[in-house]
């Protein structure tokens, strides 16, 4: 079974700071791995997808890459702002379903 | 593109009582899937639909769950005899393909609290 770890679990940063959040994965034989916003009460917000066949994808201050051969993803914000505090997650698609890990609570103070 | 909506949004029972959560996905998506969250955990896979076809349950969806998408089109998920351990925030999810496919998308979640 897949299973999916991210860390930090918590994460604390001032404002403008530069930030990478880790994701990793047991299961090399992926389909794809989206990262996922999660404001509390929500739904998820998809922000980036990679196939397996890339190596990165990027949206504005988001840059998410994949190494599918050691297991790991990590999503890189820049310039961070109070807004992008939010609980940030990982899934891993293989077979019919998606594998999430627990997600990593970020706090940008401004 | 409304995107995914799921509903009710929150739903307080008492235990034992049966309820109902509704799903409608993105148009012309194919793929719907269902899935469950608890407080400080990431969402857990419930169960996935093609079409109007059932392809796969997770060991979680005890004989109390039952998920139906009838002409493919919306889906329900039924919750039979509910227990205070049901509580949590059910998620509804679509995409329109599988393997190198694309983006999933999820509804705003239905919150069931069981008293």
């Amino acid at each position: 079974k897949q299973e999916v770890t991210q860390i930090p679990a918590a994460l604390s940063v001032p404002e403008g700071e530069n930030l990478v959040l880790n994701c990793s994965f047991t299961d090399s034989a992926i389909y794809n791995l989206q990262w996922f916003r999660q404001d509390p009460g929500k739904g998820l917000t998809s922000l980036l997808l990679i196939q397996s066949s890339q190596r990165e994808q990027t949206s504005g201050r988001l840059n998410a890459s994949l190494d599918k051969s050691s297991g790991r993803s990590t999503l890189y914000i820049a310039a961070s702002q109070p807004g992008d505090s939010a609980t940030y997650l990982c899934a891993v698609n293989a077979g019919n379903q998606f594998y999430f890990g627990t997600g990593t609570s970020l706090t940008v103070i401004p | 593109d409304t995107g995914v909506s799921q509903d009710p949004r929150h739903k307080i029972t008492k235990r034992g009582q049966n309820v109902t959560f509704r799903c409608d996905p993105i148009s012309e998506h194919n793929r719907l899937y269902w899935y469950r969250q608890t407080l400080g955990q990431g969402p857990e896979f419930l169960t996935y639909f093609q079409n109007e076809a059932q392809l796969e349950k997770s060991r979680l969806l005890s004989d109390r769950f039952s998920a139906e998408r009838p002409k493919g089109s919306f889906s329900t998920l039924e919750i039979q005899r509910t227990e205070q351990g049901d509580s949590a925030m059910y998620l509804c999810a679509s995409s329109a393909r599988q393997g190198l496919g694309n983006t999933i998308y999820f509804g705003e979640g239905s919150w069931l609290t069981v008293v």
